[in-house]
């Protein structure tokens, strides 16, 4: 398995863009995590699916951050519109189960 | 909030030598505490893990020490080679909350 598949690696935009982060979780886990990392509040849950369905969305700073699960083999995280505070590391990673987490290679976004 | 509260921040440690970074946890329902090695430009990759049940768990270079009454956890890694240089995170979860720690830099000179 080629693993969490994310894209793009890089993305850079301008304040006010909406930007769509990609992921492809392992085939045949069940929960899709998404978080996001950053120097000051470290790695951070952002949302999380369980069969394609969100659970938690608890972590999802605000209205401007929207997560989809269409299917078992995609996921997508919107931000619109983006602000450059938004920019970090943002990691997928999926599991089967709860425990271990297969974590992505991640996508670093800049907000100008 | 802050769960999982890990030290030191950075760590230089000589080839050869002993690395420790210690973890400690508040929530008692926290039944599984996994570390994770994060290398520049990758994600976090499970490195180690272990259960409340047993105290210690080894493997290879790598061990990690629990002690359920204090509430604490520390990884080991033995005869630290300049490839162990990454950053550790921590964590501790009850079924689907897992709680990372703030993350150690770990810089092993040759």
């Amino acid at each position: 398995d080629a693993g969490v598949i994310q894209s793009p690696r890089h993305e850079v935009t301008e304040m006010g863009q909406e930007v769509t982060l990609r992921c492809k979780p392992i085939s045949g886990h069940d929960y899709l995590f998404w978080y996001r990392q950053t120097m000051m509040r470290g790695l951070e849950l952002l949302i999380y699916f369980n069969n394609n369905v969100p659970i938690d969305d608890s972590g999802m700073p605000e209205d401007r951050f929207s997560a989809k699960m269409p299917n078992a083999s995609f996921s997508t995280l919107k931000i619109q519109p983006s602000e450059p505070r938004d920019s970090a590391v943002y990691f997928c990673a999926s599991s089967f189960g709860t425990t271990v987490r297969f974590f992505g290679p991640g996508t670093r976004l800049t907000v100008l | 909030q802050q769960q999982v509260k890990q030290s030191p921040q950075s760590l230089i440690v000589q080839k050869g030598g002993i690395s420790i970074i210690n973890c400690a946890y508040e929530n008692t329902a926290f039944d599984y505490f996994p570390w994770y090695q994060q290398f520049p430009g990758k994600g976090p990759a499970l490195l180690i893990a272990i259960r409340p049940d047993v105290s210690e768990k080894k493997e290879g270079r790598f061990t990690i020490s629990f002690n359920k009454s204090a509430k604490q956890f520390s990884l080991h890694i033995m005869d630290s080679q300049p490839g162990d240089s990454a950053t550790y995170f921590c964590a501790a979860s009850y079924t689907n909350d897992m709680r990372f720690g703030a993350g150690t830099r770990l810089t092993v000179k040759p």
